[in-house]
């Protein structure tokens, strides 16, 4: 156990449609990072955040967004939903903004249809 | 960040040490080597990582050549649940975020 906590688990749900994935960091991590796993793509990074702030950013579509809260936990917004975003969603985290050793978490599994 | 390049696929015996090869000939002075692993489907898990020296913690060795060109992950003993993909990166420890560049591994077969 990572320590990260990502909700859900798995996600069903139809083209054009908005989704938000949850995840808590491990207890005194500051930094979040999101990344996305399709078949054909690898783990692609998504996006960073340390202690609400954006930090780095990957090649995030611009139907997505996220934000880190003040308590830390972070969500990643899906808006109009293509087949093409079925994928593994993960989130993780790290002390720093720099720290390389991050923790990831179970991922969220979405499935658009 | 420095390009990494690996074999696609490897086997090993239980039981028998995994020698994992990396090869990151680009690496500047400040980048730092990381091994992270990913069972199937799961989140990817931190390994270990290192600058010059050689490190070893519980779960792997690392041993980084003297120009740094290239590294090793050793497993000593490997088993059946260290079959997985064995994703080796490049990074500098600066400012502007942490974006971990993740190539397309090795897959590690560990077999009885």
């Amino acid at each position: 156990d990572s320590g990260v906590t990502q909700t859900p688990k798995h996600l069903i749900t139809a083209t054009g449609q908005r989704v938000t994935l949850r995840c808590s960091p491990r207890s005194g991590d500051l930094s979040v990072y999101w990344y996305q796993q399709s078949l054909d793509q690898g783990l692609q990074f998504l996006i960073q955040y340390y202690n609400g702030e954006e930090r780095a950013k990957g090649n995030i579509l611009e139907r997505f967004s996220a934000q880190q809260f003040p308590d830390l936990h972070s969500e990643l917004n899906l808006s109009s939903l293509e087949l093409g975003d079925s994928a593994l969603y993960f989130c993780a985290s790290s002390e720093t903004a720099q720290n390389t050793e991050a923790f990831f978490g179970q991922g969220t599994r979405l499935t658009v249809v | 960040d420095a390009k990494t390049t690996q074999p696609p696929s490897m086997d090993c015996a239980e039981g028998r040490a995994a020698n994992l090869p990396c090869n990151h000939s680009t690496i500047s002075g400040n980048e730092y080597v990381y091994w992270y692993r990913q069972i199937h489907s799961q989140g990817p898990q931190y390994i270990i990582h290192g600058l010059k020296n050689n490190e070893t913690n519980e779960m792997a060795s690392l041993i980084i050549t003297e120009d740094r060109k290239s590294s090793t992950l050793i497993l000593p003993h490997a088993t059946l649940r260290d079959t997985a993909v064995y994703y080796c990166i490049v990074r500098a420890r600066t400012g502007g975020g942490n974006k971990l560049t993740f190539g397309t591994g090795t897959q590690l077969k560990v077999e009885l």
